[in-house]
């Protein structure tokens, strides 16, 4: 079946830019998602990306879509305190069927 | 709209009761899926319907676990009896089908339901 694989932790200081990774392995992959989790919450979409685009920017945020190799990124510019939370790539054929990776914890340094 | 409401946010039972959870979806949502989140296993899909029909419960974890979704605008996931190795935070998410060139997959979250057994 479909999976989709994280690092579970980053830590990188207020003001650098963060990078979290994450590879999938669904060929047929129509729409990938990044996903935000702050404590004691539920997920909230941040961004997704369709599977023919390379590249998506939203204000500090920064999608990078590598389908050769199955590699997606979240490039967190300019990072502040309050983006501290769990990030998951997520994976769907446009079936509704989403497949969440592990999540990344990004801890922010003040 | 409110988003997806699920109650209640938090439950503490003991080893052998019932457990039910509530999800209100996103009105004209035609999605809902249900989900456990653990430390051990991260994000787990334990079931979605589409139009109130269960299409997939092949990630209930065994006959302890029922979801019914009588209505478009309610769903419940029961655990009956539960165990300590259930405890975990249940997720309600819904969304709504439009296909690849409208990405309608995305999923609106609910807050979530902390459930401890003792």
């Amino acid at each position: 079946g479909e999976d989709v694989e994280q690092s579970l932790f980053l830590s990188v200081r207020e003001g650098d830019s963060s990078v979290i990774n994450c590879t999938y392995t669904d060929s047929s992959s129509t729409y990938l998602y990044w996903y935000k989790q702050e404590p004691g919450a539920g997920l909230q979409l941040l961004t997704y990306i369709f599977s023919n685009m390379d590249m998506k920017q939203d204000q500090r945020l920064t999608v990078l879509l590598n389908k050769k190799d199955k590699h997606l990124s979240l490039r967190i510019a300019d990072t502040q305190t309050g983006d501290s939370a769990i990030y998951f790539c997520a994976e769907s054929g446009g079936y509704q069927k989403v497949t969440f990776g592990t999540g990344t914890k990004l801890q922010v340094i003040p | 709209d409110a988003g997806v409401i699920q109650s209640p946010r938090h439950e503490v039972t003991e080893m052998g009761q019932e457990v039910t959870l509530r999800c209100k979806p996103i009105s004209g949502h035609d999605y809902l899926f249900w989900y456990r989140q653990t430390m051990m296993r991260g994000l787990e899909l334990l079931i979605y319907f589409n139009n109130n029909v269960p299409i997939d419960d092949s990630g209930m974890p065994e006959d302890r676990f029922s979801a019914k979704m009588p209505n478009a605008s309610f769903s419940t996931l029961k655990i009956q009896p539960s165990e300590p190795r259930d405890s975990a935070v249940y997720f309600c998410a819904s969304s709504l089908s439009g296909g690849p060139k409208t990405g309608t997959d995305t999923q609106y979250f609910g807050p979530g339901t902390r459930l401890t057994v003792l």
